[in-house]
């Protein structure tokens, strides 16, 4: 089944500290993905997306994204935490099901900052 | 600016009650879409349009319309609310081509009592 998965239900870090949040996708091609993030009370913001290329891509904020195949993967990563990306992270993927294109969205990834 | 909006962002309602949420969007787009998201939950596509007198229903059933006579507008109804339509609903447009980015609204927060 076309799904996206977000092992970390909630993840906490120390600010200053680097963070890698998991995503992986299942799909018999390579989809096209992207991160999300969404602050409490508020709609989704793009941070970055892949559609082909270069596997690493940059995005705003300093967050980072590597695709790879061979895991079917896109973490996405950030060397150095702010408390203000305190933030609910949404990976998605673009696929074909049911007869049209539709963005699969995993089941999100809490992020809490520690000061 | 370029910007999506969504009308109201909270309502609380009593059971019985039609409602209508609005969406707006001056990004000049073609397509739009509504999600649903529970606390803590992925969001699930309910509804979405091609354009003008396009409108599809997505994956999650659900019991509210949409309609789309203007480009720009793209509003979501309720004839009879209930507790279960209790959600947070999200608005987003996009362009055309497959691989264009869906851009979100700020949501509207549901409670029906």
């Amino acid at each position: 089944a076309q799904s996206v998965t977000q092992p970390d239900i909630h993840i906490t870090v120390s600010e200053g500290a680097s963070l890698e949040l998991r995503c992986n996708y299942s799909y018999g091609a390579t989809p096209y993905l992207f991160w999300y993030v969404q602050s409490p009370g508020q709609g989704l913001q793009l941070l970055l997306k892949y559609f082909s290329g270069d596997t690493l891509v940059q995005g705003i904020k300093g967050f980072e994204a590597e695709f790879k195949r061979s895991q079917s993967s896109f973490n996405l990563r950030k060397p150095s935490v702010h408390w203000s990306d305190a933030a609910e992270y949404f990976c998605a993927a673009l696929m074909f099901s049911g007869g049209y294109n539709k963005l699969i969205f995993g089941a999100g990834t809490r992020l809490a900052v520690h000061p | 600016e370029a910007d999506i909006y969504q009308t109201p962002r909270y309502l609380v309602i009593g059971t019985g009650k039609k409602i209508t949420l609005e969406c707006s969007q001056t990004m000049g787009h073609d397509k739009m879409y509504w999600y649903q998201q529970d606390p803590g939950m992925e969001l699930h596509l309910i509804h979405y349009s091609y354009g003008v007198n396009s409108t599809e229903k997505g994956d999650l059933s659900s019991e509210s319309t949409v309609s789309r006579i203007r480009t720009e507008h793209f509003p979501l109804t309720l004839e009879s609310a209930r507790p279960s339509h209790t959600s947070q609903y999200l608005c987003a447009s996009s362009g055309l081509k497959i691989q264009e980015t869906q851009y979100f609204g700020p949501g509207t927060r549901l409670l029906v009592l």
